[in-house]
């Protein structure tokens, strides 16, 4: 089975720099992903990370390091709009589900 | 082009009642998976259908069914509802299988059971 672990809750300021740390543990690998979710909303898909190293979208940025089954979501010039839940999934295999972790509740203040 | 859409987005039942929850996939999407989400906690797997059959199914008990229909929609089923059932149940939807890395949401049909 997998295993995921990331911080529960995170406080930034608007304008700083936030990153959001996953472990995980799994059987086979494929892939980490990370997705955004507003109170009341659905779940977004923000990034996807297959191989090692840094993933840049705009003001979000992704990393993996395989060998140590880590990644972390980077958040730069937060808004306070990027208060949401923010959560890392992975999957065994190309035909086995997402399983998420409990997810990072992101709060940014003024 | 619409999203994923689901049906109704909220739902009060009794314990012991029987509940179908509906979704449609993006069109051209042929993968759909439901999700159960506890308040506080992420998303858990209950089923994944792709081309109308059975691709993958979660930890949950046999009162949850599913099916998918030629047009690629979907139903959830869960009788005999428990307190515990209540949560918010999500729908996605991909083009192909699994292996597609990105599942698009729908907005969830929130079901309190009483």
């Amino acid at each position: 089975g997998q295993s995921l672990e990331q911080p529960s809750e995170v406080t930034a300021v608007e304008g700083a720099i936030v990153q959001i740390n996953c472990t995980y543990q799994t059987s086979g690998f494929y892939g980490l992903s990370w997705y955004q979710q507003h109170d009341g909303g659905a779940p977004t898909f923000l990034s996807y990370n297959a191989l090692d190293g840094l993933e840049e979208t705009g003001r979000f940025s992704s990393f993996l390091s395989r060998s140590d089954s880590y990644g972390y979501l980077l958040l730069q010039e937060l808004q306070m709009k990027d208060s949401a839940s923010y959560f890392c999934a992975v999957r065994d295999n190309s035909d086995t589900p997402l399983v998420f972790g409990k997810g990072t509740r992101l709060s940014v203040i003024a | 082009d619409a999203g994923v859409t689901q049906s109704p987005t909220h739902l009060i039942k009794t314990r012991g009642q029987h509940v179908t929850l509906r979704c449609s996939p993006i069109s051209g999407h042929k993968s759909v998976s439901w999700y159960q989400q506890v308040l506080g906690q992420g998303p858990q797997f209950i089923f994944q259908y792709y081309e109308k059959e059975e691709r993958g199914r979660g930890n949950f008990p046999d009162r949850f069914s599913a099916r998918q229909f030629p047009n690629y929609s979907s139903e959830l089923n869960v009788n005999a509802l428990l307190l515990g059932d209540s949560a918010l149940y999500l729908c996605a939807s991909s083009f192909g299988l699994a292996g597609d890395y990105e599942q698009y949401f729908g907005p969830g049909t929130r079901l309190t059971v009483t």
